[in-house]
């Protein structure tokens, strides 16, 4: 089946500074990918939809100067949070359909863990 | 977004079937009903989707009411391993966004 593999798995960081975190599809090509944050006890909520090689969608009340998303490729997708501080910590998890294709099923990342101090 | 209502939490024991029900009276005509369950500290998981008619694979059957207000999702033999969050989501076919709301929580008793 298709694989979406998020990196890092986890990540602790000092505030001020900005996390990159990568979303790759390992065995398809993916034109569409969502990104998703969850805090403890709470569903998911999606913050933004990247689109290969044009700008991300966002969700009313992300801010895009925030949370940089660049989808350059058909297999990787990244979502940097810049100037974090401890209220970002948070699940990030990405999602990906595979192109050209409806099956009906998006395929999950295993999530990343961020941690600001 | 069409909503969809899920009881917040059920108990089953190991090796019994699984009944999570959910409710969409506001469903679409296009909507697709989709089921993805979440295991503890992990992304989630595809777990089944349909339009009208009843769906089965190796991971859970999808029994949808004939007036497709209403679904529920069957797991026919529970084991540890299914304990997680389930969610009931609408989609449409035009749109890959999924909106998931409060899930149910599944709990399977040794």
């Amino acid at each position: 089946g298709a694989v979406v593999s998020q990196h890092p798995s986890w990540v602790i960081c000092k505030s001020g500074t900005s996390v990159k975190i990568e979303c790759r599809s390992l065995d398809f090509q993916a034109t569409t990918m969502f990104w998703y944050r969850q805090f403890p006890k709470q569903s998911l909520m999606l913050m933004a939809t990247s689109n290969e090689g044009s700008k991300a969608t966002y969700e009313q009340g992300v801010e895009k100067d925030k949370f940089l998303i660049n989808h350059a490729s058909l297999t990787l997708s990244t979502l940097t949070v810049t100037s974090a501080h401890p209220e970002d910590s948070s699940f990030y998890i990405c999602s990906a359909r595979v192109s050209g294709q409806y099956t009906g099923e998006l395929f999950f990342g295993e999530g990343s863990r961020l941690t600001v101090l | 977004d069409a909503k969809t209502t899920q009881p917040n939490s059920m108990e089953s024991n190991e090796e019994e079937p699984v009944h999570l029900p959910c409710n969409h009276s506001t469903i679409s005509g296009t909507d697709y009903i989709h089921w993805y369950r979440q295991l503890p500290s992990q992304g989630p998981e595809y777990v089944i989707h349909g339009l009208t008619s009843n769906v089965n694979n190796r991971m859970a059957s999808l029994a949808i009411a004939e007036d497709r207000k209403s679904s529920t999702l069957i797991l026919h033999r529970a084991t540890l391993r299914d304990a997680a969050v389930y969610y009931c989501i609408l989609r449409d076919p035009s749109d890959y966004k999924l909106s998931f709301g409060a899930g149910t929580t599944v709990t399977v008793r040794a």
